[in-house]
């Protein structure tokens, strides 16, 4: 495996189930994130993790939960979602050192609630 | 706060057409300048990226220019392939180290024969 991958490719979950996103990188970065994409809207970040530690979360509803065992492993846990938050759930990492940071995404996991 | 404003798509050309999507930013500091792209069905890929003043990206014939006295970072292709339709997506980044993106909402392009 190479880069940033994501399971499932696709989830279809009813409001009252718990069910959790994985996200693994194979480049030896040390940051992590979740973005959300809806559609017509901007990229929406979500958690930001640093050297496996939460540095930013952006507002979001404690039915998202995140979680970094590791530097290369990064998962979002969630229950009793909405319908609103079907959408395109993105994973990256960047090397997380450097005078700038070049993002590299996982293909998504497209998360439909029912 | 920083903003990125792309121009509004969907973008429409014939193949072989020159291509410009337009992109301005706000931004504090010195930001670093990229653009994105997203195929159907996939993340988003670095298309290219510009870390100062007067630098230019370019990757699979895209070129953009870094230019802090207009703050824009137009994306331009002298042709475009039909396998050039796609969302682009320009973004900065205001942080060394770790750092967050800022993203435009996407320019979705749509080449045809």
């Amino acid at each position: 495996e190479t880069g940033v991958t994501q399971t499932p490719r696709h989830l279809v979950m009813g409001m009252t189930n718990k069910k959790s996103l994985k996200c693994e990188q194979h480049l030896g970065h040390n940051a992590m994130y979740w973005y959300k994409q809806s559609a017509k809207k901007p990229l929406e970040l979500m958690f930001v993790y640093n050297f496996k530690e939460q540095t930013e979360n952006n507002s979001v509803p404690s039915r998202f939960s995140p979680e970094c065992p590791n530097s290369s492993h990064l998962f979002l846990h969630l229950h009793t979602l909405q319908p609103e938050d079907s959408a395109l759930y993105l994973c990256a990492s960047s090397p997380g050192t450097g005078d700038y940071n070049e993002q590299f995404f996982g293909p998504g996991t497209r998360l439909t609630v029912l | 706060g920083d903003s990125v404003t792309q121009m509004e798509g969907p973008v429409t050309l014939s193949e072989e057409a020159f291509l410009t999507i337009n992109c301005t930013y706000t931004a504090t500091g010195y930001p670093s300048l990229f653009w994105y792209v997203q195929y159907p069905g996939e993340g988003l890929q670095l298309l290219l990226k510009a870390t100062k003043a007067d630098d230019k990206g370019s990757n699979k014939g895209f070129e953009a220019t870094y230019r802090k006295e207009t703050t824009s970072f137009h994306l331009e292709k002298g042709s475009v392939q039909v396998s050039d339709s796609a969302v682009y997506f320009c973004a900065l980044s205001d942080r060394a180290g770790y750092s967050t993106l800022t993203f435009g909402k996407g320019t979705m392009l749509l080449v045809s024969p």
